[in-house]
């Protein structure tokens, strides 16, 4: 049990349809991140948020996608009119104390097909 | 140029052999440094931060040098259980706390 929660774990898709992804951070931690891992590549930063405001938001998330969260507690992030190049790792994480670095969820994988 | 750069490897060693892992990162402005260990399919998990004065843990030693802006891990008497792929990690220490991965290294240890 990591304290970061996502789903789903897996996530199968036809080209052209939308998706969204739920994250659950840990409890009270104001920050939340997404990334992107596609295979052979370390984790690539899509956005932040503090509370329920997005504070930046990486070159790499087009207009297709969109992130929220709403009461400042658990996230969403979806894809519109998914493309096979958006198959990767969506990863959520929550910040660390200190000097601590971040915790990651379980991610949700995502196909497109 | 990345902003941070590892060899992908892979690193093919024999259990109880001793091997290092370099990086370097482009941002002088770093202010904090991590190793995260990643297995197969599996999510980022946090192995130790890096200080400039080295800091070890068990068989794990890292060190930073700000000055050639390079971060290594050196694991001695390799296990079969560290077979995995390591990635070195930025913090610019802005106000967003954003970390900045490398592509990750990848260690198979062999019996």
């Amino acid at each position: 049990d990591t304290g970061v929660s996502q789903d789903p774990r897996h996530k199968i898709t036809k080209r052209g349809q939308n998706v969204t992804f739920r994250c659950d951070p840990i409890s009270e931690h104001n920050r939340l991140y997404w990334y992107r891992q596609t295979l052979g590549q370390g984790p690539e930063f899509l956005t932040y948020f503090q509370n329920e405001a997005q504070l930046e938001k990486s070159r790499l998330l087009s207009d297709r996608f969109s992130a929220e969260r709403p009461k400042g507690s658990f996230s969403t992030l979806e894809i519109q009119r998914t493309e096979q190049g958006d198959s990767a790792m969506y990863l959520c994480a929550s910040p660390g104390q200190g000097n601590y670095g971040y915790t990651f969820g379980s991610g949700t994988r995502l196909t497109v097909v | 140029r990345k902003e941070v750069e590892q060899d992908p490897g892979p690193f093919n060693v024999p259990e109880g052999a001793t091997v290092a892992f370099n990086c370097t990162y482009s941002n002088s402005a770093s202010q904090s440094f991590f190793w995260y260990r990643q297995d197969c399919r599996k999510e980022p998990k946090l192995l130790m931060s890096v200080y400039s004065s080295g800091n070890e843990d068990g068989r794990f030693t890292a060190q930073l040098n700000r000055a050639s802006q390079y971060i290594s891990l050196l694991i001695r008497d390799s296990k079969l259980s560290d077979s995995a792929t390591y990635l070195c990690v930025v913090n610019l220490g802005s106000n967003t706390g954003k970390l900045i991965f490398g592509q990750g290294t990848t260690l198979q240890v062999k019996p």
